[in-house]
């Protein structure tokens, strides 16, 4: 399973756009990009998935460039309730195999 | 989007009694479920995964014999901690996943704490 690394946390205030980037070097061919939030004492919440480019929905922006080694999601307007932990993984598509494995996550939090 | 449910969402317990949890699929059939283990300030871990009507696949370091995971029907799992310890103490979380479907669903978690 290829491993992905993002930064730790980030901080940002109300109002400004997030991205969040993820580095997956080791990125199959199969491979799909997937961001979770997860809110404290809830149980992740699926957010965006996409295998190249630009991928848009009313929550979030995922762009991932031609290469697949890295990707990033961005938040337009975060509010104070996007405070949140925010989950990159890599999982393998159309192999049955849908084992999730979660990194740190990346602690963001949004100020006034 | 689809709908996992957890039962209990928290429950305390004495030291050496076993404790169910639940983890329902409420509007699509689960052909398989995930159960997580996450600790304070840490990130989720595997715990095991298991399809309907077939024995749970454990992840190294997980005693099968103290979590004994249940999926008799395509839309309840359930998890059973026996003789939990204090250490034990920790947030529960489900995922299901449906026939041909790629993406997982989280329940909302369940929160044990042992005395």
């Amino acid at each position: 399973l290829a491993k992905t690394t993002q930064p730790i946390s980030m901080d940002s205030y109300e109002g400004q756009e997030v991205n969040i980037t993820c580095s997956h070097n080791n990125i199959a061919t199969n491979d799909y990009i997937t961001w979770y939030q997860q809110f404290p004492s809830q149980g992740p919440r699926f957010i965006i998935q996409g295998y190249k480019t630009k991928v848009t929905n009313e929550v979030a922006s995922l762009f991932i460039p031609a290469d697949r080694k890295s990707s990033t999601l961005s938040l337009p307007r975060v509010s104070l309730s996007d405070t949140a932990v925010y989950y990159c993984l890599v999982v393998p598509m159309n192999t049955g195999f849908q084992k999730l494995v979660f990194g740190t996550g990346t602690r963001l939090l949004v100020s006034p | 989007g689809a709908v996992v449910s957890q039962h209990p969402s928290r429950v305390i317990c004495k030291s050496g009694t076993s404790v169910k949890i639940e983890c329902r699929s409420l509007d699509f059939q689960a052909t398989t479920m995930f159960w997580y283990r996450q600790f304070p300030k840490q990130s989720l871990m595997l715990m095991a995964t298991s399809n309907e009507g077939s024995k749970a696949t454990y992840e190294q370091g997980v005693e099968k014999d103290k979590f004994l995971i249940n999926h008799a029907s395509l839309t309840l799992s359930t998890l059973t901690v026996t003789s939990a310890h204090p250490e034990d103490s920790s947030f529960y979380i489900c995922s299901a996943r449906g026939s041909g479907e790629e993406t997982q669903y989280f329940g909302p978690g369940t929160r044990l704490l042992v005395l």
